[in-house]
């Protein structure tokens, strides 16, 4: 089935540092999606792209659609303690469901 | 809460057993997804209902079965257990195909034991 790549696998970062973490795919996709999970939750979306090149905030966050519609990043500024998590990237090759990345586990230390 | 209404919250079996899994859509979705989330695999998709019927199908075990029903909530059965099959199942709703994402609900924990 479809792959994304997600990295990194984890991060571990100081309080007020800023997290880079992106997602590439050997396909083409119309949207790319963001998620947090936190523990013992399901995943919350964050930020949805729906156009190449397309760059979105949410407060600290900010995500770009790649230009080669096979990528995407997001990139939190300014961490806090609750910014940790896991973070999945996810993709739609078409009008199909959502495929998810492995997620990449987020730790701040204070 | 987001709306997604999963029970139970937590599930302990042996091997061999069935169990059924619920889910109540967000208000208004008609798309229900079910996906797995193992330790290091992601969230891997399974199966997905629109409306009551079936619309796609992932790496769903033929072991495993869904259906939606005319009050749009859906239950996923999962037979003939084995220890591999231990994981979070998490179901998620959208009002058409998700086009503007999903919302997931807190998930079931299932331990075969």
């Amino acid at each position: 089935g479809q792959q994304l790549n997600q990295s990194p696998q984890s991060m571990f970062i100081q309080e007020g540092e800023d997290v880079s973490m992106n997602c590439t795919s050997s396909s083409i996709f119309n949207t790319w999606l963001w998620y947090k999970q936190d523990p013992g939750e399901g995943p919350v979306l964050l930020i949805a792209l729906y156009k190449a090149g397309e760059l979105t905030s949410n407060g600290r966050l900010t995500a770009q659609f790649g230009i080669t519609r096979k990528d995407s990043f997001l990139n939190i500024s300014a961490s806090i303690p609750s910014d940790v998590g896991i973070y999945f990237c996810a993709g739609r090759p078409g009008n199909t469901p959502l495929v998810f990345g492995k997620g990449t586990r987020l730790s701040v230390i204070a | 809460d987001s709306g997604v209404t999963q029970t139970p919250k937590h599930l302990i079996t042996a091997t061999g057993q069935r169990v059924t899994l619920r889910c109540s859509p967000r208000s208004g979705d008609l798309s229900v997804y079910w996906y797995q989330q193992s330790l290091d695999q992601g969230l891997q998709f399974l199966i997905q209902y629109y409306n009551g019927e079936e619309r796609a199908k992932g790496n769903i075990l033929e072991r495993f079965s869904a259906q939606q029903f005319p009050d749009l909530h859906s239950e996923l059965n999962l037979s003939s257990l084995e220890l591999g099959d231990s994981a979070l199942y998490f179901c998620a709703s959208s009002v058409g195909q998700g086009s503007y994402g999903y919302t997931f609900g807190s998930g079931t924990r299932l331990t075969v034991v």
